[in-house]
């Protein structure tokens, strides 16, 4: 099975940086996704990582270290939509059709 | 492009009640999944269907719920008869194939509240 951890919440300032880790446990680790979910909507894609590295894409990041078992997403310049819940995914090569399994979210609160 | 459409997007039954959700995923996406989210918690997959063939239902409490995905487009879940636990919001979601990188695309969900 999987073990996907990331801290319940974080709470921040409008216009700081954010880090919210994500640590898993995975015997046929095949990628790494994060998504972003506002309060009753739908989770969105933000990310995807599947080798070694950072992953930029505007003021979003993500970061990957297979060897630890280790992500982080990195939210710059915050805005106060980024209020949201953030989660981190696995998918493992091992489960039946590259299965996706969640972690719990972590809920972002902005403040001005 | 239209994303993944859900409905109903609310719905309140009485427990021992039926339920019904209906997806219609991305157009061209072959991989159709139900996820459940309680308050709080990640989506956990219920079912995934690869064209119209379920091929992982393991998560797939079968004694109350059922699903189908008639003709590999729409998809059906059903949950009969409800208890107070399945409260929880049903997301659906959607992706060209199932190796690889290929991303799910989320619906909005159908929340729903047993009484």
């Amino acid at each position: 099975g999987q073990n996907i951890d990331q801290p319940t919440e974080m709470t921040a300032t409008e216009g700081a940086i954010v880090q919210i880790n994500c640590t898993y446990q995975t015997s046929g680790f095949n990628g790494l996704f994060w998504y972003q979910q506002h309060a009753g909507e739908a989770p969105t894609f933000l990310s995807y990582n599947v080798l070694d590295g950072l992953e930029e894409k505007g003021r979003f990041s993500s970061f990957l270290s297979r060897s630890k078992g280790y992500s982080y997403l990195l939210l710059k310049e915050l805005q106060m939509k980024d209020s949201a819940s953030y989660l981190c995914a696995v998918r493992d090569l091992k489960a039946a059709g590259n299965k996706l399994t969640f972690g719990g979210g972590t809920r972002v609160l902005v403040k001005p | 492009e239209a994303g993944v459409v859900q409905s109903p997007r609310y719905k309140i039954i009485e427990k021992k009640q039926p339920v019904a959700f209906w997806c219609n995923p991305i157009s061209g996406h072959n991989t159709l999944y139900w996820y459940r989210q309680n308050l709080g918690q990640g989506p956990e997959l219920l079912i995934r269907y690869e064209n119209e063939e379920a091929v992982d239902d393991s998560q797939l409490p079968k004694d109350r719920f059922s699903a189908e995905r008639l003709k590999g487009v729409d998809s059906t879940l059903k949950i009969q008869p409800a208890e107070l636990g399945d409260s929880a919001v049903y997301l659906c979601a959607s992706s060209s194939t199932s190796g690889g990188g290929e991303t799910q695309y989320f619906g909005p969900g159908t929340r729903l509240l047993v009484l």
